[in-house]
């Protein structure tokens, strides 16, 4: 059975601190990861999508990198503000039947 | 370019009853996905369409079943509800078959009592 943990599962942090999610994934038939941000009653919206090892990518304040070897990745946000507020779910692609298989996310809150 | 879209937004239904949702695939999508996510997991894959066929499953049983029309829009059809049917109803589109982009609906919440 695949599985996708992500890690922690809330957190609470000021405005203007940096902060940083781990997921961790199977190493083997790896074809991509994704990062998701979602906010309540919205549709979750596609942040990353990643498919090489040493695969580095930003958006904003935003970045995320992939260790495809050793099954993980790390979603990080620069001076988090309020509106980052929300629930970050990574999603491991294994090509199989060409679905995602999802963590349970990560909450994080950001108080002003 | 339209995003993908569901209905309801909402739905309450009673154990022993069979509910049908809606999904329409973001423009020039030809392949859509259904998740469920009940409280406190992710997503969780139930099928994914091709064409009008289905292409792969999750660990669902068959009272969870669905179709695509031409027109590439979904349903996804639940038969003889049961309580821990609660959940929310993901639908998600792609670009192809092989694809690993996906582009997610607001959802739909169901509710069995």
């Amino acid at each position: 059975i695949l599985n996708v943990e992500q890690s922690p599962q809330s957190l609470h942090v000021q405005e203007g601190d940096s902060t940083n999610f781990t997921c961790s994934f199977p190493s083997s038939n790896f074809y991509a990861l994704h990062w998701y941000r979602w906010e309540t009653a919205k549709s979750p919206e596609a942040l990353f999508v990643m498919t090489l090892n040493g695969d580095e990518k930003k958006k904003g304040r935003i970045s995320a990198t992939l260790n495809t070897k050793e099954g993980y990745s790390y979603l990080y946000i620069k001076g988090s503000q309020p509106e980052d507020s929300a629930t970050y779910l990574c999603a491991f692609y294994g090509g199989s039947q060409g679905n995602l298989i999802f963590g349970k996310g990560t909450k994080l809150s950001v108080k002003p | 370019e339209t995003g993908v879209t569901q209905s309801p937004t909402h739905l309450i239904k009673t154990r022993g009853q069979q509910v049908t949702l809606r999904c329409s695939s973001q423009s020039g999508h030809n392949t859509v996905s259904w998740y469920q996510q009940a409280l406190g997991q992710g997503p969780q894959f139930i099928f994914q369409y091709y064409r009008e066929e289905e292409n792969g499953r999750g660990n669902f049983p068959p009272r969870f079943s669905g179709l695509q029309f031409p027109n590439y829009s979904s349903e996804l059809n639940v038969n003889a509800l049961e309580l821990d049917d609660s959940a929310l109803y993901l639908c998600a589109s792609s670009p192809g078959l092989g694809s690993y982009e996906q582009y997610f609906g607001p959802g739909t919440r169901l509710t069995v009592t």
